[in-house]
């Protein structure tokens, strides 16, 4: 059974830093992967999607990257801003006709001022 | 951007009754899907549809959980007699699919379940 482990736990930092967020899978045959971002009490608003074909995918300040080969993934969040706030959770599926993603717990992000 | 829309935002309900949970997924997508997320833990999948059927359900998705496409734009969660520990944001998401991969999913903002 997949598992997905997403270290830190938590992070505080001071706005302006770098930062980079870790996931990692049990079982390293992921399919697709997706960073998704959730506020306290709302949905999860999904970020960077990175397919079967791909390794990588850039959106603004954020980078993610994923190593099929180890099971890992890392989240690059480049000069951090108070508004990036969040808990930041890594999703992925296994293909081979199952489409269900599997989360990690997240990372809780705090970016001082 | 289309989103996926659910509603109540917010439900409480006493333990015994059934409730509904409605979804709206983006029109163009393929497959539908419901999950949930326990105060505190994971985001947890309960079951996927597509083509009019259930293709992948997880333990959690017991007899007491049913899932409808009751017409081309709605999906719902049925639980038929809810528990105290039922109690959770419950999620609806929706994603494409390719013959070559699948895109990303779409998820709604969620209607979080109180069973008192």
């Amino acid at each position: 059974k997949q598992e997905v482990t997403q270290i830190p736990a938590a992070l505080s930092v001071p706005e302006g830093e770098n930062l980079v967020l870790n996931c990692s899978f049990t079982d390293s045959a992921i399919y697709n992967l997706q960073w998704f971002r959730q506020d306290p009490g709302k949905g999860l608003t999904s970020l960077l999607l990175i397919q079967s074909s791909q390794r990588e995918q850039t959106s603004g300040r954020l980078n993610a990257s994923l190593d099929k080969s180890s099971g890992r993934s890392t989240l690059y969040i480049a000069a951090s801003q108070p508004g990036d706030s969040a808990t930041y959770l890594c999703a992925g599926n296994s293909g081979a006709g199952s489409y269900q993603l599997t989360f990690g717990k997240g990372t809780k992000l705090s970016v001082i001022p | 951007e289309p989103e996926v829309t659910q509603t109540p935002s917010h439900q409480v309900t006493q333990m015994g009754q059934e409730v509904i949970l409605r979804c709206v997924p983006i029109s163009n997508h393929l497959y539908f899907y419901w999950y949930r997320q326990i105060l505190g833990q994971k985001v947890e999948f309960l079951v996927s549809f597509y083509n009019n059927e259930i293709s992948e359900k997880s333990e959690i998705f017991d007899d007491q959980f049913s899932v409808e496409r009751p017409d081309g734009s709605n999906f719902t969660l049925k639980i038929r007699s809810t528990k105290l520990e039922d109690s959770a944001m419950y999620f609806c998401a929706s994603s494409a699919t390719l013959d070559r991969g699948q895109y990303g999913y779409t998820f709604g903002s969620g209607t979080r379940l109180t069973v008192v």
